[in-house]
């Protein structure tokens, strides 16, 4: 059972205009949430974060966007460089009984984001 | 300079053989843990360690073993128990276990099992 889940398995998008990688997932007791870019034959790599206390979090070009309702996230990169190209995993983690994050993350699928010249 | 050594970076071993992947790690972390990735799937959790001679089943632990003697290091045994051993695995490590706390990967190892 795919917990989270990245629909889009590859996205395109010219440089300077906007990229938008959505993610779902299904367990509300999910409550932190990150992004990772991964080049290939490299370990993936951090690249933004949000709690789900906040609705969105903002870090340079990166904007993360947490709609707790429908259970979905969604990165918004403005504006796209060549150089954002890379494979991007949504991640979960989830809340303990004492109200506390956990670090054992639940990775989607991830999408290829490709951003043409 | 920090960070996290995996080696090999391509493995090739005989099926029926048990074959150790090395993670080790000079960041001062805590926690360290092992994932595996295969085509068209995210990173799945198979183990994960808090503290030194500690560690816990992720998702997928069957056919696998770990340990935790060096804070260090964190070797993932891959046994002739695991029925699908070909994948992309991946060790990380963060400061202490928690969801905001970064998780550092290392570049992977690629093992191939025929």
């Amino acid at each position: 059972d795919q917990q989270v889940k990245q629909n889009s398995p590859s996205l395109s998008v010219q440089e300077g205009r906007i990229s938008i990688l959505n993610c779902d997932y299904t367990n509300s007791m999910f409550d932190y949430f990150l992004w990772y870019k991964k080049y290939p034959a490299e370990g993936p790599t951090f690249l933004i974060s949000i709690s789900s206390i906040k609705d969105k979090n903002e870090d340079g070009r990166f904007t993360v966007f947490l709609n707790k309702s429908a259970k979905h996230l969604s990165l918004h990169i403005v504006p796209s460089q060549p150089g954002d190209s890379a494979v991007y995993f949504c991640a979960a983690s989830p809340r303990l009984a004492g109200g506390t994050s956990y670090g054992k993350l639940t990775f989607g699928q991830g999408t290829i984001l490709t951003v043409h010249p | 300079d920090g960070g996290i050594t995996q080696s090999p970076k391509y493995l090739f071993r005989k099926e029926g053989q048990n074959v150790t992947l090395s993670c080790e790690q000079n960041l001062n972390h805590d926690a360290m843990y092992w994932y595996r990735q295969d085509p068209g799937q995210g990173l799945r959790l198979i183990y994960y360690s808090q503290i030194v001679n500690d560690f816990q089943k992720g998702d997928i632990a069957e056919g696998y073993s770990v340990s935790r003697e060096k804070k260090e290091s964190f070797p993932l045994t891959v046994t002739s128990a695991q029925k699908n051993p070909t994948a992309f695995y991946l060790c990380a490590s963060s400061i202490v276990l928690g969801a905001s706390y970064e998780q550092y990967f290392g570049p992977g190892t690629r093992l191939t099992v025929t």
